[in-house]
């Protein structure tokens, strides 16, 4: 068991530009979760797929975000023509449903600084 | 989602037992409560849950109440490396499709006096 692994662990980018970060879940997890963090805050809860399914997505941002998780394993989270405010830690996590319950187990993240 | 309330810090010394408040008032009544822990530089990391009952596992214990607006986390013996900040959550019990991620608020951000 690796755990979830993000990347990169840091990004630098300027407005405007276009990001995408990688998430690999751990490898029997159905589940993948992506999530916000800002300064002093609690992650704020983006989207998640079970399997290559997208089943929540409302809660992305703006339509400047979007993720993917093409074959049900890794998920890719991007976001268009980035803005100051995009600044923030981007956690990934995953879990494998169970009636009982939804542990969820978080990777280290990706922090991204738009400049 | 559940709105969770928490003190915003909390302090304590080692090797005493640590009692960590939250209050959940507008959980559902299917929703399990969640505790997570986050290190500095850190994604947060699984503590403890439950839905009615009181639960124990090796990291901790959690106390809910009766009916179920709050509930408590205990940390037996507090060591250094029990220094984080505490996150109590609603939500993220397996529904068959709705929306399962979690909900943090703010947290406690515990400090350990050696």
């Amino acid at each position: 068991d690796t755990g979830v692994s993000q990347d990169p662990r840091h990004k630098i980018t300027k407005r405007g530009q276009n990001v995408t970060f990688r998430c690999d879940p751990i490898s029997e997890h159905n589940r993948l979760y992506w999530y916000r963090q800002t300064l002093g805050q609690g992650p704020e809860f983006l989207t998640y797929f079970q399997n290559e399914a997208q089943l929540e997505k409302s809660r992305l941002l703006s339509d400047r975000f979007s993720a993917e998780r093409p074959k049900g394993s890794f998920s890719t989270l991007e976001i268009q023509r980035t803005e100051q405010g995009d600044s923030a830690m981007y956690l990934c996590a995953s879990s494998r449903a169970s009636l009982a319950k939804n542990i969820q187990y978080f990777g280290a993240g990706t922090r991204l600084s738009v400049l | 989602d559940a709105k969770t309330t928490q003190p915003n810090s909390m302090e304590s010394n080692e090797e005493e037992p640590v009692h960590l408040p939250c209050n959940h008032s507008t959980i559902s009544g299917t929703d399990y409560i969640h505790w997570y822990r986050q290190l500095p530089s850190q994604g947060p990391e699984y503590v403890i849950h439950g839905l009615t009952s009181n639960v124990n596992n090796r990291m901790a214990s959690l106390a809910i109440a009766e009916d179920r607006k709050s509930s408590t986390l205990i940390l037996h013996r507090a060591t250094l490396r029990d220094a984080a900040v505490y996150y109590c959550t609603g939500g993220g019990m397996y529904s068959g499709g709705g929306a399962d991620g979690l909900t943090f608020g703010k947290g406690t951000h515990l400090i350990i006096q050696p």
